[in-house]
């Protein structure tokens, strides 16, 4: 039971363009959402967070939007750079669990120069 | 700030021998830190979620006699897959948090493991 999907496992956009990634979540307990980015054979680096009491936080060219009533969230970057290419996941957790997190399968982003 | 530092990042062993991974915050103190395994072109799954002073607690279908988790201080947890087998191969991660709900929690780099 995934309770984190990422439905396009992979996104191609043109540099300086936007990128939209996507992630549906299934428990209505989760109340932090977060986006990572991953290189390969790397740890992933965090990019940005929300809380359910927000919609929408931006930092810089990445901004997250979360729609509760929908159980969706999504990364924006904008203007997308060759560097952001990398695999984006997005990940939740929900009070009481002990600060566990629970991963999205990711999303292969690639930015065409 | 918030940097986790994961050793060895590369692990070449004979089946049947103990390897041990370290996890350290390096300029933060971390009451809970988490091991993770990814299998390729897969998501993390979380293996355990490593305490300070108390015993791990492990996710289901994690064998704890197999993987052992050892958190002596707050800038660092261990990492031991005993008696390990091909089937063990894999990309361990940990990570660690600044504390509190509301925290992200920051990864290291990795220990990608290869039992021959």
């Amino acid at each position: 039971d995934q309770q984190v999907k990422q439905n396009s496992p992979s996104l191609s956009v043109q540099e300086g363009r936007i990128s939209i990634l996507n992630c549906d979540y299934t428990n209505s307990m989760f109340d932090y959402f977060l986006w990572y980015k991953k290189y390969p054979a790397e740890g992933p680096t965090f990019l940005i967070s929300i809380s359910s009491i927000k919609d929408k936080n931006e930092d810089g060219r990445f901004t997250v939007f979360l729609n509760k009533s929908a159980k969706h969230l999504s990364l924006h970057i904008v203007p997308s750079q060759p560097g952001d290419s990398a695999v984006y996941f997005c990940a939740a957790s929900a009070p009481d669990s002990s600060y566990k997190l629970i991963f999205g399968s990711g999303t292969r982003l690639l930015v065409r120069p | 700030g918030a940097v986790v530092s994961q050793h060895p990042s590369w692990v070449i062993c004979k089946s049947g021998t103990s390897v041990k991974i370290e996890c350290r915050s390096l300029d933060f103190q971390a009451t809970t830190m988490f091991w993770y395994r990814q299998f390729p072109k897969q998501s993390l799954m979380l293996m355990a979620t490593s305490n300070e002073g108390s015993k791990a607690t492990y996710e289901q279908g994690v064998e704890k006699d197999k993987f052992l988790i050892n958190h002596a201080s707050l800038t660092l947890s261990t990492l031991t897959v005993t008696s390990a087998h091909p089937e063990d191969s894999s990309f361990y991660i940990c990570s660690a948090s600044l504390g509190g709900q509301l925290q992200p929690q920051h990864f290291g780099d990795g220990t990608r493991l290869s039992i021959l």
